[in-house]
């Protein structure tokens, strides 16, 4: 069975510093993947996603990238956090490449709270 | 892009039944998701729809109304372990992506 990962699970950075979020895949192979951040008492807001390694589509610009070295591997990056990047972020995962069901499933998310 | 709408909150009793209603505006459309979320944990898949019409699952339920751009869902004999958001989602047609509405916090009262 497929299983995603994310961690950390909570983070606590000053504005200005960077950050590194880490999401990875088990039990499939050439996922979709994507990057959401929810903030408090809000909906889920899609910040990037990848139908491959090397390809990232961004939906939101502001100071936050994201990068897949791997076929099973989203990293989501700043060189310098803002108050407002404060967050739950989600990495997602999807397995259909056509259209079709592909369902998105959800890691355990990582709570940043920027001070 | 998407305008997707449901209730904010909604109330109900253990053991009773509760409808969450959302409506959507889409110029293509290729499925409805509804997500449970519980307070500060990630979403969990409940239910998908593409085609009109009721999908069960167990207490769940989910219909669908293409031409009238609505989605419920229907939550039976209700238990405390049901208190929590459930998300709406809508996907274009000829896309990946998911589009969110802000979701509706069912509160369970004994």
């Amino acid at each position: 069975s497929q299983t995603i990962h994310q961690w950390p699970a909570t983070l606590v950075q000053p504005v200005g510093s960077p950050l590194s979020l880490e999401c990875t895949v088990e039990g499939t192979s050439n996922p979709n993947l994507y990057w959401y951040r929810q903030a408090a008492g809000r909906g889920l807001q899609l910040l990037f996603y990848s139908v491959g390694i090397g390809q990232i589509s961004s939906e939101v610009p502001q100071n936050l990238s994201a990068s897949r070295p791997q076929d099973r591997q989203f990293i989501l990056s700043s060189k310098k956090l803002l108050l407002s990047d404060s967050g739950f972020y989600l990495c997602a995962w999807s397995g259909v490449k056509r259209e079709g069901t592909d369902t998105q499933y959800f890691g355990p998310g990582t709570r940043l709270t920027v001070l | 892009g998407q305008n997707i709408d449901q209730p904010t909150e909604m109330t109900a009793t253990e053991g009773a039944i509760v409808q969450i209603n959302c409506t959507y505006q889409t110029s293509g459309f290729n499925g409805l998701f509804w997500y449970q979320q519980h307070a500060g944990e990630a979403p969990t898949f409940l239910s998908y729809n593409v085609l009109d019409g009721l999908e069960e699952k167990g207490r769940f339920s989910s219909f669908l109304s293409r031409s009238k751009g609505y989605s419920y869902l229907l939550l039976k004999e209700l238990q405390m372990k049901d208190s929590a958001s459930y998300l709406c989602a809508v996907r274009d047609q000829g896309d990946y992506k998911l589009s969110f509405g802000a979701g509706t916090t069912v509160t369970v009262r004994a």
